[in-house]
């Protein structure tokens, strides 16, 4: 069973500040991952998608991927109240065009 | 453009009953996924279709039938419904461009079985 774990939070971080977000998955063969936000009541939304080991930025957002040691973060610089919401990390299956979902880190970014 | 839809948004029934949820997408996308989401599961996979009359198991099938006969509809049918089945549905669909396996979601569908 491939599985996609994240912390469920609530992490709660001032306005201002970086949160950071962690997601470990367990098949190696993983090579696509992607971060996808959920306000409450809402669908997911994608925001942001890694393929290579490294640092990938996108605005506020910045994506974090080391293969080797099976981890993804999420950086949000500036936090702002309207990134409270829920971050799921996704894992694209080996073998297959689907994605794993983890069950999503609930954060909240006090004003 | 509206993308992708799914319909009923909400849905109430009882036990035994037979439900379809509806998902429609306007971007010729190949691929088309069903999920639900749980407290505590996120998000699991159902079934998903790699084209027009092709489709396949998911994570949890079990108590689910569908169906493609078009690229842009993809419809769920709950047979019998049970207790365990209320959820909150989501649609997804990706094109075949490249390397990409980015997913797209529908609004959801809310569905109660009592």
């Amino acid at each position: 069973q491939k599985e996609v774990e994240q912390n469920s939070g609530p992490l709660s971080v001032p306005e201002g500040a970086i949160a950071s977000l962690n997601c470990t998955y367990s098949d190696r063969g993983s090579q696509s991952f992607f971060w996808y936000r959920q306000y409450s009541g809402k669908s997911p939304e994608l925001i942001m998608s890694i393929y290579s080991n490294g640092d990938k930025e996108d605005g506020r957002f910045t994506a974090q991927l080391n293969k080797a040691s099976q981890y993804v973060s999420l950086l949000i610089r500036d936090s702002q109240p309207s990134d409270s919401a829920t971050y799921l990390c996704a894992v694209k299956d080996t073998g297959r065009r689907a994605l794993t979902f983890g069950s999503g880190t609930r954060l909240q970014v006090q004003p | 453009d509206a993308g992708i839809t799914q319909s009923p948004r909400y849905k109430i029934t009882e036990t035994g009953r037979q439900v379809t949820l509806m998902c429609h997408q306007t971007w010729s996308h190949s691929y088309m996924f069903w999920y639900r989401q749980d407290l505590g599961h996120g998000l699991r996979l159902i079934y998903y279709s790699a084209a027009a009359d092709i489709t396949d198991k998911g994570e949890v099938p079990d108590g689910y039938v569908v169906s493609r006969s078009k690229t842009e509809n993809f419809p769920l049918t709950l047979e019998s419904a049970t207790r365990s089945q209320t959820s909150v549905y989501f649609c997804a669909s990706k094109g075949m461009a490249g390397a990409s396996y980015e997913q797209y979601f529908g609004p959801g569908t809310r569905l109660t079985v009592t």
